[in-house]
């Protein structure tokens, strides 16, 4: 059973919109949420978290927003840039884990396009 | 500051073959985990390995195996290979291994293809 749920496989934004991938998990111990970005051939390269703690983190045009009540997230990007195009994983780790003795639990992906 | 890096980066082998994959972390980072990707999902968690030590082991059978060096390098042997086992198989490397809440670092992979 997936823990970690991307339900839209893929997502198609015009460049200079906002882009929002949502992410859902089932499993209340998660306390710590990442978001991973991957060009096809290379690794996920990480962009931002979150944690538990918190409801908002922001850095630069990166928006990660956390309701725990919904065990939902999602990834604000704005404005959206033609390199945005990419695949993005949501991520999460257990409460005292930290993302070690479990490892990190993946979604399987939204691929993001910017349309010029 | 170089980031993970692994070796090698393609890898082809024929059923029932032994492959072992390499992981260096980044300076400075004692723990490495390593990841299973195959087409169309997320990473799927193998191992955790901090000083040495196997901190974490995911639903993998016992033909995955890893090991970390004193330099914090880390293999990853998959023995009796089978064709369900071609993936993009990804090292991850953090600070203290999973104590806190902490970003894992990812390396570019190793895509292997088992005929």
């Amino acid at each position: 059973d997936q823990q970690v749920k991307q339900n839209s496989p893929s997502l198609s934004v015009q460049e200079g919109r906002i882009s929002i991938l949502n992410c859902d998990y089932t499993n209340s111990m998660f306390d710590y949420f990442l978001w991973y970005k991957k060009y096809p051939a290379e690794g996920p390269t990480f962009l931002i978290s979150i944690s538990s703690i918190k409801d908002k983190n922001e850095d630069g045009r990166f928006t990660v927003f956390l309701n725990k009540s919904a065990k939902h997230l999602s990834l604000h990007i704005v404005p959206s840039q033609p390199g945005d195009s990419a695949v993005y994983f949501c991520a999460a780790s257990e409460e005292g884990s930290g993302g070690g003795a479990d490892g990190l639990t993946f979604g399987k992906g939204t691929h993001l396009i910017i349309q010029p | 500051d170089a980031g993970v890096t692994q070796s090698p980066t393609h890898l082809i082998k024929t059923r029932g073959q032994q492959v072992t994959l390499r992981c260096s972390p980044i300076s400075g980072h004692k723990s490495v985990s390593w990841y299973q990707q195959v087409l169309g999902q997320g990473p799927q968690f193998i191992f955790q390995y901090y000083e040495k030590e196997e901190r974490g082991r995911g639903n993998f059978p016992d033909r995955f195996s890893a090991r970390q060096f004193p330099n914090y390098s880390s293999e990853l042997n998959v023995n009796a290979l089978l064709l369900g086992d071609s993936a993009l198989y990804l090292c991850a490397s953090s600070l203290a291994g999973g104590t806190i809440q902490e970003t894992q670092y990812f390396g570019p992979g190793t895509r292997l293809l088992v005929l």
